[in-house]
C-alpha cells in the first residue's frame, strides 16, 4: 500500500524558513515523479513544485521561484521542500503526492505564515 | 497558464440521482504524443484529496463505476451515476499537459 507522510509544518514569521519532509513507502520510490501541492485554507489546491525521479529535473510554479527549493533522497525514500521568504499568501496545507499525475496523497501537513 | 473553470460552483443533488460536473480549459489538453492528461479528484470533508479518473475517462483503483469521465479537446465531464452520502465533497479537474500543472477551482457536491 502506497503511504506518503508529510510533516515539518508549523507556525513561522513572515521572512522566515521551514523545511517539509514527506516520508514514502509501497512503491519503489526512486522511479517516480514527486509533487507538492498546497491548499490555503477554504480554497482549491495549487500545483507548487516538481521534481524527476534522479533529481535532475525540478519545476515550480512562478509564485515560488526563487524562494522553495524541491529535493529528495531516494536512498531514504523522502521528499523535501525547502521554503524560504516565507509569506502570508504562502500559508496553507501541503500535500506530498506521487506522480506528476498525483494517483496518491499524504495526509498534509499545515504551515502558516503570520506574525 | 491553462486556465481550468470548473462549473457549476455548486452542485445540490438527491441520493440517488445523477449529477454531472463541467471543466473547461483555456486551450486544447491533448499532448504532442496524442494522449490527453485531464485528471479528476475527490476531496471529502476533512480529508486529503483523491484522484478518481486520469487520462479523462479512467478509473483508479478502487473507484466506484457509479462515477464517470468523457470529454475532449477543451470541455470534460466528470458524471456520478447515482449520487450516495459518501459522495459529498468537492471535485476538482487537473491538467498536466502543458506546464504549469493547474486545477479547477473546485465544485462542491452537497445532498438536498
Amino acid at each position: 500500500e502506497v503511504q506518503l507522510v508529510e510533516s515539518g509544518g508549523d507556525l513561522v514569521q513572515p521572512g522566515g524558513s521551514l523545511r517539509l519532509f514527506c516520508t514514502a513507502s509501497g512503491f519503489t520510490f526512486s522511479n517516480f515523479w514527486m509533487t507538492w501541492v498546497r491548499q490555503s485554507p477554504g480554497k482549491g489546491l495549487e500545483w507548487v513544485a516538481n521534481i524527476k525521479p534522479d533529481g535532475s529535473e525540478k519545476f515550480y510554479v512562478d509564485s515560488v521561484k526563487g524562494r522553495f527549493t524541491i529535493s529528495r533522497d531516494n536512498a531514504k525514500n523522502s521528499l523535501y521542500l525547502q521554503m524560504s521568504s516565507l509569506r502570508a499568501e504562502d500559508t496553507a496545507v501541503y500535500y506530498c503526492t506521487k506522480g506528476t499525475w498525483c494517483d496518491h496523497w499524504g495526509q498534509g501537513t499545515l504551515v502558516t505564515v503570520s506574525s | 497558464d491553462v486556465v481550468m473553470t470548473q462549473s457549476p460552483l455548486s452542485l445540490p443533488v438527491t441520493l440517488g440521482q445523477p449529477a454531472s460536473i463541467s471543466c473547461r480549459s483555456s486551450q486544447s489538453l491533448v499532448h504532442s504524443d496524442g494522449n490527453t492528461y485531464l485528471n479528476w479528484f475527490q476531496q471529502r470533508p476533512g480529508q486529503s484529496p483523491r484522484r478518481l479518473i486520469y487520462m479523462v475517462s479512467y478509473r483508479d483503483s478502487g473507484v466506484p463505476d457509479r462515477f464517470s469521465g468523457s470529454g475532449s479537446g477543451t470541455d470534460f465531464t466528470l458524471k456520478i451515476s447515482r449520487v450516495e452520502a459518501e459522495d459529498v465533497g468537492i471535485y476538482y479537474c487537473m491538467q498536466e499537459t502543458h506546464w504549469p500543472l493547474t486545477f479547477g477551482g473546485g465544485t462542491k457536491v452537497e445532498i438536498k
